[in-house]
């Protein structure tokens, strides 16, 4: 099965909007959490992580929340643009042999329309 | 900075041949990946690498063969490639330490098979 799960395969936004994105895991030895954007064409890049021993964490536009008691992480992307119209993927882990196994979601294609 | 690079960047194949894909970075990453990236299903680990001439196999292994040559390169094989087949195969990189958890990744490999 899917161990990490994003439920809304798109989502549209008015610009200036605040919007959530949604992904649910399963491991619960999962100690690492991140969202990556992807530009059409373009290789995914990090966006934010958090690590298991917090429950958000904020930067600039962005924040991820961590509720590890429900496997679930979330992004807030707030005061949107159109260049935040990419596809976002979630992706969690856990720290093992020095290096961190990423599992991904299947991505949410966001829209932000002016 | 570093950079990662894919060749080639667009592969045709013919069913039943072996492909080979390579990858190299030069941020002298000690871990190296091979995604698959298919439409709606986000990106499957095939294999990943912790260090020059280790191999862990991903939850899309099957099929597939890889080898870390040295630190600064991994290169995956699709052993017999099946008709039809069309995805986008992306390698990735990240250091190990603190922060081991990020994964910069390359333009991406397009394969076609005939």
């Amino acid at each position: 099965g899917q161990q990490v799960k994003q439920s809304s395969p798109s989502l549209t936004v008015q610009e200036g909007g605040i919007l959530i994105l949604n992904c649910d895991y399963e491991n619960d030895m999962f100690d690492y959490f991140a969202w990556y954007k992807k530009y059409p064409d373009n290789s995914p890049t990090l966006l934010i992580s958090v690590r298991s021993n917090v429950d958000k964490r904020e930067d600039g536009r962005f924040t991820v929340f961590l509720n590890k008691s429900g496997k679930h992480f979330s992004l807030h992307i707030t005061a949107s643009q159109p260049e935040d119209t990419a596809v976002y993927l979630c992706a969690a882990g856990i720290n093992q042999g020095g290096s961190a196994k990423l599992i991904f979601g299947e991505g949410t294609k966001l829209t932000v329309s002016s | 900075g570093g950079i990662i690079t894919q060749t080639p960047k667009f592969l045709i194949g013919q069913e039943g041949q072996k492909l080979t894909l390579k990858c190299q970075q030069n941020f002298n990453h000690d871990t190296m990946y091979w995604y698959r990236q298919d439409s709606g299903k986000g990106l499957r680990l095939i294999y990943y690498s912790i260090t020059e001439n280790d191999l862990q196999k991903g939850d899309l292994s099957e099929g597939y063969d890889a080898s870390r040559e040295k630190k600064s390169s991994f290169s995956l094989t699709v052993t017999s490639a099946q008709k039809n087949e069309m995805a986008v195969f992306l390698c990735a990189s990240s250091m190990s330490g603190a922060n081991q958890d990020t994964q910069y990744f390359g333009p991406g490999t397009r394969l076609l098979v005939l």
